[in-house]
C-alpha cells in the first residue's frame, strides 16, 4: 500500500530562514506526490504536485519540493520563511484506481520573528 | 471562478441523529471526493463520485453514505451519529481531463456531535 511519513511534527523557523518540511513516501509504483497547506479553519489548499515529470517542482509563495527516488523522499523547502507561512502543510501520495489521496499526519510550521 | 463551496460551515448534532453535508464543485468538475479530518490528523479518504456513480469507498462504516447529482454537487449523509465522527468534513473537486490527480479542497464543514 502506498504512504507517506512526516518527520517532525512541528518545525519552528525564524523569519527568513530557510524551510524544510520532511516526507518520505512508500510505494511500489511511481508515485503522484502532493504538499497541500492548511490555515487554520480553512481547507486545503494545493501548493504543488509530482506527476514524474521534472524531479524539482515548484509551486505557489515561492515553495519547491524535490523528488528523490533513492531516498523516496518528497522533502518541501523555501528559502526565505515568511510570517505567512505559518500553517500546517500535508505530505499526500495518490493511490488506487479511486484516485484517493493518502495524507501524512502533517507538519504544523510556526514562523518566529 | 468560484472555488470548491460546501455548506453548512458549522453544525452541532447530537449523538444517534442524521446530518447531511452539501458540496459544489469547481464549474466544469465532475468528481468529488470526500474527507474527514479528524482534529490533529491528516485528511482520510471517504468516497469518491464521478459522473454519478462511486469511483470508490475508503474504510468507514455503512453509517456514511453519498449521492452526486445531475449537476455534479454532491451529499455525504452521516447516520446514527457517534462522538467520534466530530471532525472537519472536505469535499475536494477534480477534473476527468488531468486524470483527477489534482484535488481542489473546499473550505469543510465542522460537524461537533454531543
Amino acid at each position: 500500500a502506498q504512504s507517506v511519513t512526516q518527520l517532525g511534527s512541528h518545525v519552528s523557523v525564524s523569519e527568513g530562514a530557510l524551510v524544510l518540511l520532511r516526507c518520505n513516501y512508500s510505494s511500489s509504483v511511481p508515485p503522484y506526490l502532493f504538499w497541500y497547506v492548511q490555515y487554520p479553519n480553512q481547507g486545503l489548499q494545493l501548493l504543488l504536485k509530482y506527476t514524474s515529470a521534472a524531479t524539482l517542482v515548484k509551486g505557489i509563495n515561492g515553495f519547491e519540493a524535490e523528488f528523490k527516488k533513492s531516498e523516496t523522499s518528497f522533502h518541501l523547502t523555501k528559502p526565505s520563511a515568511h510570517m505567512s507561512d505559518a500553517a500546517e502543510y500535508f505530505c499526500a501520495v495518490l493511490t488506487g484506481t479511486a484516485s484517493k489521496l493518502t495524507f501524512g499526519t502533517g507538519t504544523r510550521l510556526q514562523v518566529t520573528l | 471562478d468560484a472555488g470548491v463551496t460546501q455548506s453548512p460551515t458549522h453544525l452541532i448534532k447530537t449523538r444517534g441523529q442524521q446530518v447531511t453535508l452539501r458540496c459544489s464543485p469547481i464549474s466544469g468538475h465532475k468528481s468529488v471526493s470526500w474527507y474527514q479530518q479528524v482534529l490533529g490528523q491528516g485528511p482520510q479518504f471517504i468516497f469518491q463520485y464521478y459522473e454519478k456513480e462511486e469511483r470508490g469507498r475508503g474504510n468507514f462504516p455503512d453509517r456514511f453514505s453519498a449521492r452526486q447529482f445531475p449537476n455534479y454537487s454532491s451529499e455525504l449523509n452521516v447516520n446514527a451519529l457517534l462522538l467520534g465522527d466530530s471532525a472537519l468534513y472536505l469535499c475536494a473537486s477534480s477534473h476527468h481531463a488531468t486524470g483527477f490527480y489534482e484535488q481542489y479542497f473546499g473550505p469543510g464543514t465542522r460537524l461537533t456531535v454531543t
